[in-house]
């Protein structure tokens, strides 16, 4: 296993358009999570899988924003009718349930909504 | 209030001298973790040491230690004998209790000068 993958790595985009990003967990850990990052800052909590079930979403994900993680695999966020604030760093961490105290983080999808 | 500061926003340091970075917490969980983690440039976050809040010895992990100073609540990262790939962001973050997101600090930039 080669880590966390995200896909892209950069993602430049137009205000008003639909933007999807995609993470790819260790394949043994269970739980699975999104962070954004703005400039800066320390990233924050988005959202957290264990396995396919979405078990807390933080008041920083509007309705624009959805993920999913179908069949506990690998995840998506999505973003819809992006705006110059939602311009950060969307990293993806695994790790497992118990056991550990890891988090694997992934080099991040690079978002900049002009 | 913040849980997490760092406050050094940023360090220089000589190569191959020991660099002392700061963070202090704020919990009132008597169970928690600290964690300190290194992002370059690239993007990814490097985890690099842990503490718990049970445990009786600091944390050491190769060139990384961790000055866990509990009644003070802080939990300061030693870097020993600097090198140029050193250089880097530095971010602490704290998990509470059973919680499964971590709190971060606003991060603290390195800089090792040759």
């Amino acid at each position: 296993d080669t880590g966390v993958s995200q896909d892209p790595r950069h993602k430049i985009t137009k205000r008003g358009q639909n933007v999807t990003f995609r993470c790819d967990p260790i394949s043994e850990h269970n739980r699975l999570y999104w962070y954004r990052q703005t400039l800066g800052q320390g990233p924050e909590f988005l959202t957290y899988f264990q396995n396919e079930a979405q078990l807390e979403k933080s008041r920083l994900l509007s309705d624009r924003f959805s993920a999913e993680r179908p069949k506990g695999s690998f995840s998506t966020l999505e973003i819809q009718r992006t705006e110059q604030g939602d311009s950060a760093m969307y990293l993806c961490a695994s790790s497992f349930i118990f056991g550990g105290n890891g988090y694997t983080f992934g080099s991040g999808t690079r978002l900049t909504v002009v | 209030a913040q849980k997490i500061t760092q406050t050094q926003p940023g360090m220089f340091v000589q190569e191959k001298e020991a660099v002392t970075l700061d963070c202090t917490y704020d919990t009132s969980d008597p169970s928690y973790g600290l964690f300190w983690y290194k992002q370059p440039s690239s993007g990814e976050m490097i985890f690099l040491i842990y503490q718990g809040s049970y445990d009786q010895q600091n944390a050491t992990e190769g060139r990384y230690s961790l000055n866990f100073q509990k009644a003070r609540k802080s939990a300061n990262l030693v870097i020993s004998a600097s090198q140029l790939g050193d250089s880097a962001m530095y971010f602490c973050a704290m998990r509470e209790g059973s919680n499964y997101q971590l709190i971060w600090g606003a991060g603290t930039k390195l800089i090792i000068k040759p």
